[in-house]
């Protein structure tokens, strides 16, 4: 079965600096999708980026970018210029192809500090 | 786009009574349903799949009698919680996902049993 890892339960970043979040997954699938969703104290769950697995470029949202390491099964988030909304818990989550269902990761409380 | 409305966003019922929860894709047609439970500062567990007109896949352990599930149509999933105690108290968020890998999550529901 596939998982995911977040390691870093809690994490903090001045506002307008960068912060990374860790994730890695374990899977034997070729196939598949890796997400990053953002849970604000609202708890509304807001999609943040997805990476597929068989592009070997890193996507990338406005501050948002992702470190796809395939070969590690590592898939970092990285918020440049942190802002005050970005506080949030922050889930990893995978998706095989052949699947339907997300695996999500514990997640990660980010805190910005001003 | 991308928007799902998942209503009522508070519900708090009696112990013993049943209560129902809808989640609406408003700007998609969603082929497949999600519902999950959150519990306080913990990850989504999925409890159920659903795909328009067929019956709901559960997630072990959840109890299918209990946590009737109905996708009538491409744009609507009900959660409906029987005879619900007060173990059953807890943040219900529904998610929709059309073609595209892509699951939208709606707001929440929190569901508390007296």
């Amino acid at each position: 079965a596939q998982t995911v890892t977040q390691s870093q339960p809690e994490m903090s970043v001045q506002e307008a600096e960068t912060v990374t979040l860790s994730c890695t997954y374990d899977t034997s699938e070729s196939d598949y999708y890796l997400f990053w969703y953002k849970q604000p104290p609202s708890r509304q769950m807001i999609l943040v980026i997805r990476q597929e697995a068989y592009k070997q470029q890193n996507a990338t949202e406005n501050r948002f970018s992702v470190n796809f390491q395939k070969a590690a099964k590592s898939f970092s988030l990285k918020i440049s210029d942190s802002q005050l909304g970005d506080a949030a818990m922050y889930f990893c989550a995978y998706k095989g192809g052949g699947s339907e269902k997300l695996v999500f990761g514990k997640g990660t409380k980010l805190t910005v500090n001003p | 786009g991308a928007v799902v409305s998942q209503h009522p966003s508070w519900v708090i019922c009696k112990s013993g009574t049943s209560v129902k929860i809808e989640c609406r894709s408003l700007d998609f047609q969603a082929t497949t349903m999600f519902w999950y439970r959150q519990f306080p500062k913990q990850s989504l567990m999925l409890m159920a799949t659903s795909n328009e007109g067929s019956k709901a896949t559960y997630e072990q352990g959840v109890e299918k009698d209990k946590f009737l599930i109905n996708h009538a149509s491409l744009t609507l999933s009900t959660l409906t919680v029987t005879s619900a105690h007060p173990e059953d108290s807890s943040f219900y968020i529904c998610s929709a996902k059309g073609l595209v890998a892509d699951q939208y999550f709606g707001p929440g529901t929190r569901l508390t049993v007296t």
